[in-house]
C-alpha cells in the first residue's frame, strides 16, 4: 500500500469549474507539499503547508494533520491549469509521493 | 541563478553500459535528492544527501551510486545499466533537511536502456 494516496487519478473539467484534488497519507509528518508537473515534464513546488490553509492566486491548499488529509482546490479553472498535481509527504529526510492527479481543463 | 541544472535531458544506453547523470544547484542547498518517475508509480526516492560528504539510500537504491563531494553537485551513477532502469529521472534540492522547505527540481532526464 502506498503511504500517500491521491484521488482522483484523472479529472476533466470545463473552464471555470471549481476543482478539488485530495491527498491522504499514512506516515506521521509535520508538513505536506503540493507539486505541479507541466505537460512538458517540469516539476514546480506549489505549496508547503503544515497547518490550516494557504492561498496563491486561484489555488488554495488545506491540511488537517490529525486526520492526515490535504486538499488542493482550484477556483475558476482555466486550460492553463491542465497539468499533473502531486502531493508529497516528507518523513525522516525522505519524501513519499502520491501517484498524481492528471487534470485537463477544457475551454 | 540557474537553480537546479540536470544533464543530460535524454540518454539511450545499452544493457551493461555505465553513465553518470549530473545534478548541480547554485542555491547553497543542504539537501539534494534523486528520484525516478515511472508510469502509474509516482516519484520514488533513489538516494539523498543532507550535506557534503553525507549520502543515504532511499526507497529504490539498487543499481545506483551517489557521492556528494561539494555542496553544489550530486551526481547519480548507473554502474551497469539494465532495462529496468528505463525511466525519467529528477534531481531536486531544498534549503534544509527535514522536508519543511520547498523542493526545487531539475528538468529531468529521460533514460532508455535497450
Amino acid at each position: 500500500k502506498n503511504e500517500v494516496e491521491q484521488s482522483p487519478q484523472n479529472l476533466t473539467a470545463q473552464e471555470g469549474e471549481f476543482i478539488t484534488i485530495n491527498c491522504s497519507y499514512s506516515v506521521g509528518i509535520s508538513a505536506l507539499h503540493w507539486l505541479q508537473q507541466h505537460p512538458g515534464g517540469g516539476i514546480v513546488s506549489l505549496f508547503m503547508l503544515s497547518s490550516g490553509k494557504k492561498k496563491h492566486g486561484r489555488l488554495i491548499a488545506t491540511i488537517n494533520i490529525q486526520e492526515k488529509h490535504s486538499s488542493l482546490h482550484i477556483t475558476a479553472s482555466h486550460p492553463r491549469d491542465s497539468a499533473v498535481y502531486i502531493c508529497a509527504a516528507p518523513r525522516n529526510n525522505q519524501f513519499y509521493f502520491g501517484t498524481g492527479t492528471s487534470l485537463t481543463v477544457i475551454p | 541563478n540557474a537553480g537546479v541544472t540536470q544533464t543530460p535531458k535524454f540518454q539511450v544506453l545499452k544493457t551493461g553500459q555505465s553513465m553518470t547523470l549530473q545534478c548541480a544547484q547554485d542555491m547553497n542547498h543542504e539537501y539534494m535528492s534523486w528520484y525516478r518517475q515511472d508510469p502509474g508509480m509516482g516519484l520514488r526516492l533513489i538516494h539523498y544527501s543532507v550535506g557534503a560528504g553525507i549520502t543515504d539510500q532511499g526507497e529504490v537504491p539498487n543499481g545506483y551510486n551517489v557521492s556528494r563531494s561539494t555542496t553544489e553537485d550530486f551526481p547519480l551513477r548507473l554502474l551497469s545499466a539494465a532495462p529496468s532502469q528505463t525511466s525519467v529521472y529528477f534531481c531536486a534540492s531544498s534549503p534544509f533537511q527535514g522536508g519543511s522547505e520547498k523542493l526545487f527540481f531539475g528538468s529531468g532526464t529521460q533514460l532508455s536502456v535497450l
